[in-house]
């Protein structure tokens, strides 16, 4: 139990476009979403916090207009990068909470490429 | 604000002997959780063991274990018997209550090379 799945597991877009990546708990109700940024050789950066219905918390610096995410269900959290650039390119991984326990679960990341 | 702090950015470990991975970290909140993570090649995170703050006896998970040293803010990852498949970057994370947003923090990570 407890999948995590991310939709596109790469995506090639232009600058300028936007791309959204899907997050799905596969077998568990997500009270809490994170999605972090990964450039390559580094560590994992927290960029942003979404709960079921409501407003996501963006760690500072993370652009809000730029970084749009919605937590539409207990199952499903999305991150829009819109208006892509190339600086945007970057591994992007979202992990899930259950309520039961401490545990994050991640998903298997998306790597965005803008050219 | 939390600090987690790995300060090996490589190591070498010859397959079957014993490795440890150095984790730090700061916090003045009594209560959070530390994990480990392993990221291979792939990109996915895969978690390895949890350490609580209030945890009295060290997490062991198979050849996995945390050294824990709570006065000195230490959770270093002991790893036995290694493995070829066990080389990859290894992460220290820390997480803080849920009152202060359940943010998970990680360190810089290690990248662990097993020789055969």
């Amino acid at each position: 139990g407890a999948v995590v799945s991310q939709h596109p597991s790469r995506v090639i877009c232009k600058s300028g476009t936007s791309v959204k990546i899907e997050c799905r708990s596969l077998d568990f109700q997500a009270t809490t979403m994170f999605w972090y940024r990964q450039f390559p050789k580094q560590s994992l950066m927290l960029m942003a916090t979404s709960n079921e219905g409501s407003k996501a918390t963006y760690e500072q610096g993370v652009e809000k207009d730029k970084f749009l995410i919605n937590h539409a269900s207990l199952t499903l959290s999305t991150l829009t990068v819109t208006s892509a650039h190339p600086e945007d390119s970057s591994f992007y991984i979202c992990s899930a909470e259950r309520d039961i326990n401490y545990e994050q679960y991640f998903g298997p990341g998306t790597r965005l490429t803008v050219t | 604000a939390q600090k987690i702090t790995q300060t090996q950015p490589g190591m070498f470990v010859q397959e079957k002997e014993a490795v440890t991975l150095d984790c730090t970290y700061d916090t003045s909140d009594p209560s959070y959780g530390l994990f480990w993570y392993k990221q291979p090649s792939s990109g996915e995170m895969i978690f390895l063991i949890y350490q609580g703050s209030y945890d009295q006896q060290n997490a062991t998970e198979g050849r996995y274990s945390l050294n824990f040293q709570k006065a000195r803010k230490s959770a270093n990852l002991v790893i036995s018997a290694s493995q070829l498949g066990d080389s990859a970057m290894y992460f220290c994370a820390m997480r803080e209550p849920y009152y202060n947003n359940n943010d998970m923090r990680f360190g810089a990570g290690t990248r662990l090379t097993v020789k055969p």
